[in-house]
């Protein structure tokens, strides 16, 4: 109940594609749904997130899709460019615990 | 403004050593973590800190002791380093947990390898 499931594990698109990247989860305590980026050599960053009260959030190329129903959300990169080429990493979690469930990742490579 | 600063950044040991990987951060934050990342598995939390002087186990302490030194600093040993814990390692720190929105700001991490 605690896990994050997130696919794909590994994304090949070509620049100016729309790769998308779906996670999904159980405990519908989860309150915060945040991305994290992280390029080769570096620490996750993180990207952009979301509030189960919302449905979508856009924060410049990247919009997150929430569907508090299906208990999904996912990912969307617009006008892909190959300096998105990283690893993608979903989470979820709750207020007050400490318990920040990440996704197993998935790697993008979008191709000049 | 460093952020989180994670030393060293490489390491090799062989089995049965033990060593210290040490963590600071900057921003004045409540919280820190340790986690390990491992091809396929994501992030997986082995101790945390939710304020100066608490710490507590995560998802996979066997093997690792956590000191929170102070509120900058936490840092995470190795008694008897195995094969098994070969791993990218990093830290981060948070505002608190209890706050809306809990951000975590990752370090560089520390490659290691156990022989």
């Amino acid at each position: 109940q605690q896990q994050v499931k997130q696919s794909p594990q590994s994304l090949i698109v070509q620049k100016g594609g729309i790769p998308i990247i779906n996670c999904a989860y159980e405990n519908t305590a989860f309150d915060y749904f945040p991305w994290y980026q992280q390029f080769p050599g570096k620490g996750p960053a993180l990207l952009i997130a979301i509030r189960p009260d919302v449905s979508e959030k856009k924060e410049g190329r990247f919009t997150i899709s929430f569907n508090k129903s299906a208990k999904q959300f996912s990912l969307h990169i617009m006008d892909s460019q190959p300096g998105d080429s990283a690893t993608y990493f979903c989470a979820a979690w709750t207020r007050g615990t400490y318990k920040y469930i990440f996704g197993t990742g998935t790697r993008l490579k979008v191709l000049a | 403004n460093a952020g989180v600063t994670q030393t060293p950044k490489f390491q090799v040991l062989k089995t049965g050593q033990s060593m210290t990987l040490q963590c600071a951060q900057d921003m004045n934050h409540n919280s820190m973590y340790w986690y390990r990342q491992d091809p396929g598995m994501g992030l997986r939390l082995i101790y945390y800190s939710a304020s100066e002087g608490t710490t507590d186990k995560g998802e996979v302490p066997n093997g690792y002791n956590v000191s929170r030194l102070n509120k900058r600093e936490f840092s995470l040993r190795l008694e008897s380093a195995a094969p098994s814990q070969t791993s990218v390692y990093f830290c981060a720190s948070s505002e608190a947990l209890w706050t809306g929105e809990n951000i975590q700001y990752f370090g560089a991490g520390t490659r290691l390898s156990v022989l």
